[in-house]
């Protein structure tokens, strides 16, 4: 089974310019969720998409950020215009609920470095 | 306010016993995560406790007590590629059908010859 699929895997931008992310999750998988890992920390949760609806996106910076899943497959998240403090792993995760246990799988993450 | 604490690094020797300890403070409880983060790489999932007691996995057991908000990791026959972060997340009430994860900062484990 194919996991969840990011790209790209690595970014480097200055201050002010825009960027996006790409997930595809696993198939099958209803849920999905970008994260962000600042260098030391835990993953934070941005947002959480049900199918093609979103769930959750009271930690996004709405300013700055957005994010869309059209179909409910694939998925984008896209920061305009960057910042320095933005520099961090932005991690797509994709889930399947079964009975009471909903379990994330993650993807490899986009490295983004903003300068 | 919610808030997951574990230690910061762990240093332990290769074929040892260690215990990774978590405390938790969140509004609701519905399930308690494990995973495991190599450096550079994406976490993955290790255990999952939502019951008091403990579950076996292997080499890797994790133990839950709700009552005091407490859970440990517990790495036996530590081998060097279990060098990484191990990253201790509850799933409190809000959000989806089952609430969001909600992840400490993690513990750096590092297993030495």
């Amino acid at each position: 089974e194919a996991g969840v699929a990011q790209s790209p895997r690595y970014k480097i931008i200055e201050k002010r310019q825009s960027v996006a992310f790409w997930c595809n999750p696993i198939s099958g998988h209803a849920t999905l969720y970008w994260y962000q890992q600042i260098l030391g920390q835990g993953p934070k949760l941005l947002i959480q998409f049900q199918n093609n609806g979103v769930v959750d996106d009271s930690q996004l910076p709405k300013d700055r950020f957005s994010a869309e899943r059209l179909k409910g497959v694939d998925s984008t998240l896209k920061i305009q215009p960057a910042k320095l403090e933005d520099s961090a792993v932005y991690l797509c995760a994709s889930s399947l609920v079964q009975g009471a246990r909903e379990t994330q799988y993650f993807g490899p993450g986009t490295r983004l470095l903003v300068l | 306010g919610q808030n997951i604490d574990q230690p910061t690094e762990m240093t332990a020797t290769e074929g040892a016993i260690v215990q990774i300890n978590c405390t938790y403070q969140t509004s609701g409880f519905n399930g308690l995560f494990w995973y495991q983060q190599h450096a550079g790489e994406a976490p993955t999932f290790l255990s999952y406790n939502v019951l008091d007691g403990l579950e076996e996995k292997g080499r890797f057991s994790s133990f839950l007590s709700r009552s005091k908000g407490y859970s440990y990791l517990l790495l036996k026959e530590l081998q060097m590629k279990d060098s990484a972060s191990y990253l201790c997340a509850v799933r409190a009430y809000g959000g989806g059908s089952q609430g969001n994860l909600i992840f400490g900062k993690g513990t750096k484990l590092s297993v030495k010859p």
